[in-house]
């Protein structure tokens, strides 16, 4: 069974601060996506990642992708109050079934509150 | 361009009542997956669907079932409603080239009474 574990669950922090979240998944994957959630709504696609050492950055968020490590993070540049939501990881089961299924295996999600 | 669209929006229904939940998916994606959120947790993969085919199943009960149809839209069926099948139910749509990145509908809540 796949797992995807995400750490810290709950994370508050100050505006201007540094942090990164946490992604670990326990089968060989070459493809990760990021998501975020605000309370009440559905999930956005932040980031996807393809291939061991991919690297991609949106404004105030990085990604990476280790598939040997089987770990990708999340890093957060000078929060602000905005980045507030709840992000998600999620791996393609594809590549554990073998191309019997395509779905996403979530972790349980980072819920990042940042205070001004 | 539509994004995922999925209807109704809310739903309440009583245990044992029969649901019928709508998605269509983005213009040109012929992939629909379906996944539940319970509150405070990530969300399930239920059911993926390819050309109408299902392609992919996740660990939940014969009670819920899903079809595709041939202008790729989608229903996810769940009979015999459990308290426990209150959630928010996501659709989301993908092509099969390339990334696969799966786009999000805004989903629809159900609360089971």
């Amino acid at each position: 069974e796949l797992k995807v574990e995400q750490n810290p669950l709950f994370l508050s922090m100050q505006e201007g601060k540094n942090y990164t979240i946490y992604c670990n998944y326990s089968t060989t994957s070459d493809r990760l996506y990021w998501y975020r959630q605000d309370p009440g709504k559905s999930l956005e696609s932040l980031f996807v990642l393809l291939s061991n050492g991919a690297v991609k950055q949106e404004g105030r968020l990085m990604a990476s992708l280790d598939t040997k490590a089987r770990l990708s993070t999340l890093h957060i540049t000078a929060a602000v109050h905005d980045l507030s939501a709840t992000y998600f990881c999620a791996v393609d089961m594809e590549w554990m079934t073998g191309g019997g299924a395509d779905g996403l295996t979530f972790g349980k999600g980072t819920h990042l509150i940042i205070q001004p | 361009d539509a994004g995922v669209t999925q209807s109704p929006t809310h739903l309440i229904k009583t245990r044992g009542q029969h649901v019928t939940l709508r998605c269509s998916p983005i213009s040109g994606h012929k992939s629909v997956s379906w996944y539940q959120q319970v509150l405070g947790q990530g969300p399930q993969f239920i059911f993926q669907y390819y050309e109408k085919e299902e392609r992919g199943r996740g660990n939940f009960p014969d009670r819920f079932s899903a079809r595709q149809f041939p202008n790729y839209s989608s229903e996810l069926n769940v009979n015999a409603l459990l308290l426990g099948d209150s959630a928010l139910y996501l659709c989301a749509s993908s092509s099969i080239a390339g990334a696969r990145e799966q786009f999000f509908g805004p989903g629809t809540r159900l609360t089971v009474l």
